[in-house]
């Protein structure tokens, strides 16, 4: 199975901030990266597929990268909704794995 | 958009079979995107189970062993989940989910609904 080892596991951030989460696969992944936001008792929502492109109605705060096995999600200026769990997911070969979750916390 | 709603008994026996359905709404479930389950224990990550193409071919976790039974009913534009033997580590949040053909993203999820395995 393809590991994917998120860090950090949680960070403190105020409104405003930039803020950077990620993700390395233990193998070549190709784009086939996915990020995901859950907030408490919800199901988690897509965000940004195939590593950089930006989900319909996401807000244009949110953009990934790549570069290599190491992959990137930031959010450009922190608003109050995005308190939240985040998820990184592979989608290169099944079983499809997931990231052990960032949480992200009000500073 | 396509919406999904997780149906099925919120509580199993130990030993016993697992049985959920998930009904989509807005769309088709032969349009062209696989149809999958995704878990969550209370407190914990999110686990693939399997997803499923109407009338072709299906995916499931290994980590599951055979546990796992996938199907699809395209007259109701529902598909099911069955999960034998269960165990009290299969209690979890279980989620019905959309997920792309080409990029294998899960683009729309279901609320989610809680199963709880005990005597």
């Amino acid at each position: 199975d393809i590991q994917m080892t998120q860090s950090p596991s949680s960070l403190s951030a105020s409104v405003g901030d930039r803020v950077t989460i990620t993700c390395r696969a233990s193998q070549s992944i190709s784009s086939f990266l996915n990020w995901y936001q859950q907030k408490p008792g919800k199901a988690p929502k897509l965000l940004i597929y195939a590593a950089s492109s930006l989900h319909s109605g996401v807000p244009s705060r949110f953009s990934g990268s790549e570069s290599g096995t190491d992959f990137t999600l930031t959010i450009s200026s922190l608003q109050p909704e995005d308190y939240a769990t985040y998820y990184c997911q592979q989608s290169y070969r099944t079983p499809l794995t997931f990231g052990g979750g960032t949480k992200v916390e009000i500073k | 958009q396509v919406q999904l709603q997780e149906s099925g008994p919120g509580l199993v026996k130990p030993s016993e079979t697992l049985s959920l359905t998930c009904s989509v709404s807005d769309y088709s479930i032969s349009s062209g995107h696989y149809w999958g389950w995704i878990r969550q224990p209370p407190g914990k990550g999110l686990e693939w189970i399997g997803h499923i193409y109407p009338g072709g071919s299906s995916y499931h976790n290994p980590s599951l062993k055979s546990r796992v039974t996938m199907s699809a009913d395209t007259s109701k534009n529902q598909f099911s989940l069955r999960l034998d033997s269960v165990t009290a580590a299969d209690t979890a949040v279980y989620y019905c989910a959309s997920i792309g053909q080409v990029e294998l993203n899960i683009d729309y999820w279901g609320q989610g609904t809680v199963v709880t395995v005990s005597s």
